[in-house]
């Protein structure tokens, strides 16, 4: 079974543009969730999406934003980017349920870099 | 904000030799998880020990969890240099989310 795929792995942009991170989950899986990781802040909960509805969301500003489509696949998207904005994205995909209650798999990860 | 915090921040330790990291946390939780993360790269699942348990194995891997003084221990018996990698814990706080620690860098030299 194919694992968690997030595109593209790289990706380099310029404070105030905007940019769009995609997930693809392992197959059968429901629940996707995004993190933000930096050397400063660790590993941030950004938001949890399940059937096409986000069902949690952490303490971001309203720049970061997603959505799940009826295929489970889901993106992410961050506009007037901040230097602030550099990080690593990860997505992680569970079987039906609250994420806290579950495996998490994660892929691995698009590295934004805002320039 | 961080729910765990993992201790020690960083371990070097040689191959064959036991490591073990600890997690402390604040609040009660339903749940703690274990992951793993090579450099830069996506995290590993490597055990859930849920609130009602003390104790649980995996392969080279036993995990500890005293929800008395609210902190869990990863041991990890005889190292290899592929255990080469940063070690965080992950509670639900109670609520919905789970949340990271700061981490544990561990390096496992041959």
């Amino acid at each position: 079974k194919a694992g968690v795929t997030q595109t593209p792995r790289y990706l380099i942009k310029t404070r105030g543009q905007q940019v769009t991170l995609s997930c693809s989950p392992i197959s059968g899986h429901r629940s996707v969730s995004w993190y933000q990781q930096t050397p400063g802040q660790g590993l941030q909960f950004l938001f949890e999406y399940f059937s096409e509805t986000q069902r949690n969301k952490g303490n971001f500003p309203g720049r970061f934003s997603g959505r799940q489509f009826s295929n489970s696949r889901s993106e992410m998207n961050v506009s007037t980017l901040e230097l602030g904005d550099s990080a690593l994205y990860l997505c992680a995909s569970s079987l039906p349920g609250l994420a806290r209650y579950n495996e998490q798999f994660f892929g691995p990860g698009t590295r934004l870099t805002v320039l | 904000s961080q729910q765990g915090e993992e201790d020690p921040q960083a371990l070097s330790i040689q191959e064959g030799e036991n490591a073990t990291m600890n997690c402390s946390y604040k609040t009660s939780i339903n749940n703690l998880q274990w992951y793993r993360q090579n450099s830069g790269r996506g995290l590993v699942h490597l055990i859930l020990i849920r609130s009602n348990e003390r104790e649980k194995h995996s392969g080279r891997l036993r995990v500890t969890l005293d929800t008395s003084k609210k902190s869990s221990s990863l041991l990890i018996t005889a190292s290899r240099a592929a255990d080469t990698a940063s070690y965080f814990c992950a509670t639900d706080l109670y609520t919905d989310k789970l949340i990271f620690g700061t981490g544990t860098r561990l390096q496992v030299f041959p």
